[in-house]
């Protein structure tokens, strides 16, 4: 099955781009995903990438991966406050499942 | 377009105790998937319903059980509850199997306390 790793902390200042990364271990991952998770909240899906890419942009994000290293990275420009959050990486759990496999989370942290 | 919704908000319980959470997945949703969330950590997979049976489950015990209605809503029942079973009980819906499961939405989840 997957396993996803994520770092667990990120301090940025508004207006700097936020780096957000994830390992991921299953190399049949299809699609992979990122979710965003505000305090109370449940998870909102904030884009996901086809494995047949290397990249991917939406407005102010920006997806890379890198299936040689199993290595998904969020760049988030221009950070707001409103970023702050915590931010999940996620695949399917094997080559077909429906099942999503999520990391930690990364928490971050904007400071105005 | 009408998201995903979950009931209760907040529900405190008794360790020995039985619960029912419910979902009404996202508006031409016919598959409700639900994760346990755990304080400090991810999402972990429970169960999924596709057109009111399971399609899937995770490392739960039998305990933890589901159902989907014909008008895919979806309900998770734990029985005996444990201390270990307090945490967030997210929902999310996604449209068929296949590639287009894979979008899944979720809901802003039910607080479970297990005292």
């Amino acid at each position: 099955g997957e396993d996803v790793e994520q770092s667990l902390f990120l301090s940025v200042r508004e207006g700097d781009s936020s780096v957000i990364n994830c390992t991921y271990t299953d190399s049949s991952s299809t699609y992979l995903y990122w979710y965003k998770q505000e305090p109370g909240a449940g998870l909102q899906l904030l884009t996901y990438i086809f494995s047949n890419m290397d990249m991917k942009q939406d407005q102010r994000l920006t997806v890379l991966l890198n299936k040689k290293d199993k290595h998904l990275s969020l760049r988030i420009a221009d950070t707001q406050t409103g970023d702050s959050a915590i931010y999940f990486c996620a695949g399917p759990s094997g080559a077909g499942s429906y099942q999503l496999t999520f990391g930690k989370g990364t928490k971050l942290s904007v400071i105005p | 377009e009408t998201g995903v919704t979950q009931s209760p908000t907040h529900l405190i319980k008794t360790r020995g105790q039985q619960v029912t959470l419910r979902c009404s997945s996202q508006s031409g949703h016919n598959t409700v998937s639900w994760y346990q969330q755990a304080l400090g950590q991810g999402p972990q997979f429970i169960f999924q319903y596709y057109r009111e049976e399971e399609n899937g489950r995770g490392n739960f015990p039998p305990r933890f059980s589901g159902l989907q209605f014909p008008n895919y809503s979806s309900e998770l029942n734990v029985n005996a509850l444990e201390l270990d079973d307090s945490a967030l009980y997210l929902c999310a819906s996604s449209l068929g199997v296949g590639r287009s499961s894979y979008e899944q939405y979720f809901g802003p989840g039910t607080r479970l306390t297990v005292t």
